[in-house]
């Protein structure tokens, strides 16, 4: 059964520095992960997501890197902002039969970014 | 606006109750997945559609039942509502082939059950 562990639960910087969040899972055999922001009481923003081919991704100030063999993923955000206050959540996908894809999730990291 | 909403935003119901949650969206994608956000567990898979008229169960799907009779609706059915099943619920939907995949997610229901 796949699990997908993120460290550090919570976090919290001052504004303007680099972080690096972590994900692991135990089965490297992924179709892809991606990483989403949540907001609280709000639903899920897809950020990045990266193919199980890739080893990483760019988007603005955010770069997500893979490396499926050792079952690793960092989210790395540069020049952090208040407004990049948020939980972030892991999630890995396996192709399910007909071609859907189950998505298991980790619980997520509390980013906390003070002015 | 292109996406997926969800209603109700919050219910209160009474266990025993049977509910329906509604989900809709208006991108065409041809899966939807529900699932159920819960403190320190992390989202977790209740039912999946990979396609209009066929459905299938996920981690968690006990007390629940899922129909899809067209590409945008996927209605999550709570028959016989217990407390346990007091959650945030997400409806999401992907498309094959699109993206890998990439799954896009409404903004929830909150439900609790007395």
């Amino acid at each position: 059964k796949q699990e997908v562990t993120q460290i550090p639960a919570a976090l919290s910087v001052p504004e303007g520095e680099n972080l690096v969040l972590n994900c692991s899972f135990t089965d490297s055999a992924i179709y892809n992960l991606q990483w989403f922001r949540q907001d609280p009481g709000k639903g899920l923003t897809s950020l990045l997501l990266i193919q199980s081919s890739q080893r990483e991704q760019t988007s603005g100030r955010l770069n997500a890197s893979l490396d499926k063999s050792s079952g690793r993923s960092t989210l790395y955000i540069a020049a952090s902002q208040p407004g990049d206050s948020a939980t972030y959540l892991c999630a890995v996908s396996l192709i399910l039969t007909g071609g859907g894809n189950k998505l298991t999730f980790g619980t997520g990291t509390q980013l906390k970014v003070e002015l | 606006i292109a996406g997926i909403t969800q209603a109700p935003t919050s219910q209160i119901l009474a266990a025993g109750r049977r509910m329906t949650l509604r989900c809709t969206q208006d991108m065409r994608h041809n899966a939807m997945y529900w699932y159920r956000q819960d403190l320190g567990l992390g989202l977790r898979l209740i039912h999946y559609s990979n396609t209009a008229g066929t459905t299938g169960k996920g981690e968690v799907p006990d007390g629940y039942s899922v129909s899809r009779a067209n590409t945008d609706d996927f209605p999550l059915t709570l028959a016989s509502a217990v407390p346990s099943q007091t959650s945030v619920y997400f409806c999401a939907s992907s498309q094959q082939g699109y993206s890998y995949n990439e799954q896009f997610f409404g903004p929830g229901t909150r439900l609790t059950v007395l």
